[in-house]
């Protein structure tokens, strides 16, 4: 079965930097395209990047865009998400979804990790 | 302020039926058939329920249902068992590969 498994949350000062990992199995993770999708605490989803099965597409949400870097390592089924100059507003769970495409971006997410919990505090 | 409006929340009876409202623009919702609907239980993963406006993942029961008309698209759910209580959030795929969600609309089973 599908596993999406973060990590790499933890408590981060304002201007510093933070990656997340997301380790995939049970799916062909060098065939699908994958999302970083947020939620602040007691707030709603907001989608933040998409890297695609070969890398050659990434996009991004304005809240990261020049902060965020999406990347992906099809070796060892591992998405990734470097985030840099923190707001205290960066502080959500980072959840990765798996996008539903198949060697191509699809339109909505199938499978979703359970998260990993990013804390922007002085 | 989402791109795409829900009701805060809604309430409903066991047994009862309950549509949840999503309402975006031409350049999304109305323009493209791509709106899909996550439920998330509190402390859980958001789960797809719908995508594609109308289609139902396997596994999904099929007290759940989707549509949509116009710019707004709408989650039905039939006979309400006290475990649909849950948030639930719309997204849809809008451009240059950017995708958007609702606010999010807390479902109340009485």
């Amino acid at each position: 079965q599908v596993q999406l498994v973060e990590s790499g949350g933890g408590v981060v000062q304002p201007g510093r930097s933070l990656r997340l990992s997301c380790a995939a199995s049970g799916f062909t993770f060098s065939s699908s395209g994958m999302h970083w999708v947020r939620q602040a605490p007691g707030k709603g989803l907001e989608w933040v990047a998409v890297i695609s099965y070969d890398e050659n597409i990434k996009s991004y949400a304005d809240s990261g865009k020049g902060r965020f870097t999406i990347s992906r390592d099809n070796s060892k089924n591992t998405l990734y998400l470097q985030m840099n100059s923190l707001r205290a507003e960066d502080t959500a769970v980072y959840y990765c979804a798996k996008d539903a495409g198949w060697l191509r971006l699809g339109d909505y997410f199938d499978y979703w990790g359970q998260g990993t919990l990013v804390t922007v505090s002085s | 302020h989402s791109a795409l409006t829900q009701p805060a929340s809604v309430s409903g009876s066991p047994g009862q039926s309950i549509t949840i409202s999503c309402t975006g623009t031409s350049s999304y919702v109305g323009g493209y058939n791509y709106v899909s609907w996550y439920q998330q239980h509190p402390g859980k993963a958001p789960k797809l329920m719908i995508y594609d406006v109308s289609n139902r993942p396997s596994g999904v029961s099929n007290r759940f249902s989707g549509s949509k008309s116009g710019n707004t698209a709408s989650l039905t759910i039939s006979g309400l068992q006290a475990e649909d209580e849950a948030d639930y959030y719309c997204s849809s795929y809008t451009s240059s590969s950017t995708w958007v969600f609702g606010g999010g609309t807390k479902l109340t089973v009485l």
